[in-house]
């Protein structure tokens, strides 16, 4: 059974610092996913990592994966209060079927 | 485009009743998912589709029910509804094939008393 680990599964950060946010799971795959959720919205995508070594980077946040590791992270680098969400990581579980395994989420909270 | 669309926002519903979840997207995807989200978690893959006529269950696809008669729509079916299934409900889609973003709807708050 694929399961999906992220931690923390709270963050409070200063603005203009960096942290990581760490997504483990327990078996092969060949994609990872990770959203964005504000309260009481839906989820917005942030980027699709299809690949070992895969790095993807849009504006202060930064996510790559290691297959071999099972393991994604995502970076914030000088984090500022426009982030403060919730971040899930979500893997699939089998080829191009779209069961994706989500993790329980990293509520990330930056303050002044 | 509208994109994803989900009807109800909300709704309240007394044990045993039954009622349709509605999906629509005019984006022209193939791949159309349901999931649930309870309090402070993740989503839970409920049903999936990976083109019209063809759906399979997800990670918990018990009391509920979906079908996927044209590209557009993918309803999901509560039989007899339970306090358990007390959740907000997101539908999700992506193009297909070599295009794996997906795009969520604005989800459905539903109430089982």
């Amino acid at each position: 059974e694929l399961k999906v680990e992220q931690n923390p599964l709270f963050l409070s950060m200063q603005e203009g610092k960096n942290y990581t946010i760490y997504c483990n799971y327990s078996t092969t795959s060949d994609r990872l996913y990770w959203y964005r959720q504000d309260p009481g919205k839906s989820l917005e995508s942030l980027f699709v990592l299809l690949s070992n070594g895969a790095v993807k980077q849009e504006g202060r946040l930064m996510a790559s994966l290691d297959t071999k590791a099972r393991l994604s992270t995502l970076h914030i680098t000088a984090a500022v209060h426009d982030l403060s969400a919730t971040y899930f990581c979500a893997v699939d579980m089998s080829y191009n079927t779209d069961k994706l395994i989500f993790g329980t989420g990293t509520r990330l909270q930056v303050f002044p | 485009n509208a994109g994803v669309t989900q009807t109800p926002k909300f709704q309240v519903l007394k044990t045993g009743q039954s009622m349709t979840l509605q999906c629509a997207q005019d984006m022209n995807h193939e791949y159309m998912s349901w999931y649930r989200q309870d309090p402070g978690m993740g989503l839970r893959l409920i049903h999936y589709s990976v083109g019209a006529g063809i759906t399979d269950q997800g990670e918990v696809p018990n009391g509920y029910n979906v079908s996927r008669s044209t590209t557009e729509d993918f309803p999901l079916r509560l039989l007899s509804a339970a306090p358990s299934q007390t959740s907000v409900y997101f539908c999700a889609s992506r193009p297909g094939h070599s295009s794996y973003e997906q795009y969520f709807g604005p989800g459905t708050r539903l109430t089982v008393t």
